[in-house]
């Protein structure tokens, strides 16, 4: 079964800081990896969808890495913004086989950019 | 372009009770899927639909059932009601036939049971 992983669970920067995200999988047979934002009790809002045949995409101040071989994929968040303190989720689809159809979803790493 | 809307935002119900939660789609798409996040954990799939029927389902009990209606919208229905179903239940689409393009949430259906 795919498991998702995400350090640091908590984490706490000044504004402007550059900062990284990790996220780990299990299973390198994965179809994309998604990032996802959630400000607290609400839903998700998308951030960057990377496909397997990819290495990174970027908006913004935002640039998701991914590397399936090694089950890892990096959010970098450049210039960080009180705004940006939410919390960041990652999740990959399987695509085939047991579970193609749903999202394994790491537990999240909760950001505080400090004033 | 309305994105995925639920109903409601927020219920309360009472431990045995049913409930369910609604959801309508981003324009087209025609794939419905439901997850719950309990405090402070990522959110777990439910089951999803498509053409009508559930396509593929998580590890829940036969107490969670759902519907899809050829307009696409879905329903969600949690019969006898435990404390421990007190989540965030979130509902997300995807466009036709294919995850690749991704899926797209709505902003929750916040549901406590005492």
């Amino acid at each position: 079964k795919q498991e998702v992983t995400q350090i640091p669970a908590a984490l706490s920067v000044p504004e402007g800081e550059n900062l990284v995200l990790n996220c780990s999988f299990t299973d390198s047979a994965i179809y994309n990896l998604q990032w996802f934002r959630q400000d607290p009790g609400k839903g998700l809002t998308s951030l960057l969808l990377i496909q397997s045949s990819q290495r990174e995409q970027t908006s913004g101040r935002l640039n998701a890495s991914l590397d399936k071989s090694s089950g890892r994929s990096t959010l970098y968040i450049a210039a960080s913004q009180p705004g940006d303190s939410a919390t960041y989720l990652c999740a990959v689809s399987p695509g085939r086989g047991a579970g193609a159809n749903n999202l394994f979803f790491g537990t999240g790493t909760r950001l505080t950019v400090i004033p | 372009d309305a994105g995925v809307t639920q109903s409601p935002t927020h219920l309360i119900k009472t431990r045995g009770q049913q409930v369910t939660l609604r959801c309508s789609p981003k324009s087209g798409h025609d794939t419905v899927s439901w997850y719950q996040q309990a405090l402070g954990q990522g959110p777990q799939f439910i089951f999803q639909y498509y053409e009508e029927e559930e396509r593929q389902r998580g590890n829940f009990p036969d107490r969670f059932s759902g519907h899809q209606f050829p307009n696409y919208s879905s329903e969600l229905n949690v019969n006898a009601l435990l404390l421990g179903d007190s989540a965030l239940y979130l509902c997300a689409s995807s466009r036709p036939g294919l995850n690749g393009y991704g899926y797209t949430f709505g902003s929750g259906t916040r549901l406590t049971v005492v």
